[in-house]
């Protein structure tokens, strides 16, 4: 069965610094998809950026960026230039190429301080 | 236009009641779920819907019975609810049952609060 960990539950930084959120994830499979999902206190579920396994490029969205490390497991998401707007629950999650499940972290709560 | 939405956004019952949540999808998508995310804010699928027939149906309770009239609608009826069953369930839908993003589009949620 595929997990997936988020290591840090809060996060703290400062508006227009640059902050990392870590996640690792488990499977035996090859070709799989991973996504950074942001959820502000709305409770809406906001799809931020996604990683296609096959890809060795690290995805980028305007400030958002993954470190994505396949031998490692490993798909962290890098925030540049903080805003008061990025402050809400960040969850990684997994999706094999095959099937349509996503598994999600247990999520990081990331403060932005003015 | 709200592209997956979700009816009612709060719902707080009695324990042994029976509720529904009603979700709608208007983006024209054949594959829809349900999630639940729990009070450590832990989110797991409960099921998962193709062209209205069951195609993941994790280990929820049996008290918990989805049901698809058309593809654009899944519903989430709840019998003998329990206060563990307080928690906000989502409802998300995706194009086809991978793909190359099977990028998931999330409802706003229904907060479930069991008294």
């Amino acid at each position: 069965a595929q997990t997936v960990t988020q290591s840090q539950p809060e996060m703290s930084v400062q508006e227009a610094e640059t902050v990392t959120l870590s996640c690792t994830y488990d499977t035996s499979e090859s070709d799989y998809y991973l996504f950074w999902y942001k959820q502000p206190p709305s409770r809406q579920m906001i799809l931020v950026i996604r990683q296609e396994a096959y890809k060795q490029q690290n995805a980028t969205e305007n400030r958002f960026s993954v470190n994505f490390q396949k031998a490692a497991k490993s798909f962290s998401l890098k925030i540049s230039d903080s805003q008061l707007g990025d402050a809400a629950m960040y969850f990684c999650a997994y999706r094999p190429n095959a099937g349509n499940m996503l598994t999600f972290g247990g999520g990081t709560r990331l403060m932005v301080k003015p | 236009d709200t592209a997956v939405s979700q009816t009612p956004k709060y719902l707080v019952t009695q324990m042994g009641n029976d509720k529904s949540i009603k979700c709608e999808q208007n983006l024209g998508h054949d594959t829809m779920y349900w999630y639940k995310q729990d009070s450590k804010k832990f989110l797991k699928i409960m099921f998962s819907y193709n062209n209205k027939e069951l195609i993941i149906n994790e280990t929820v309770p049996n008290r918990f019975s989805p049901k698809s009239p058309d593809k654009a609608h899944l519903n989430l009826h709840i019998n003998s609810l329990e206060l563990g069953d307080s928690a906000v369930y989502f409802c998300a839908s995706s194009q086809g049952l991978a793909g190359v993003y099977g990028e998931q589009f999330f409802g706003p949620g229904t907060r479930l609060t069991v008294l």
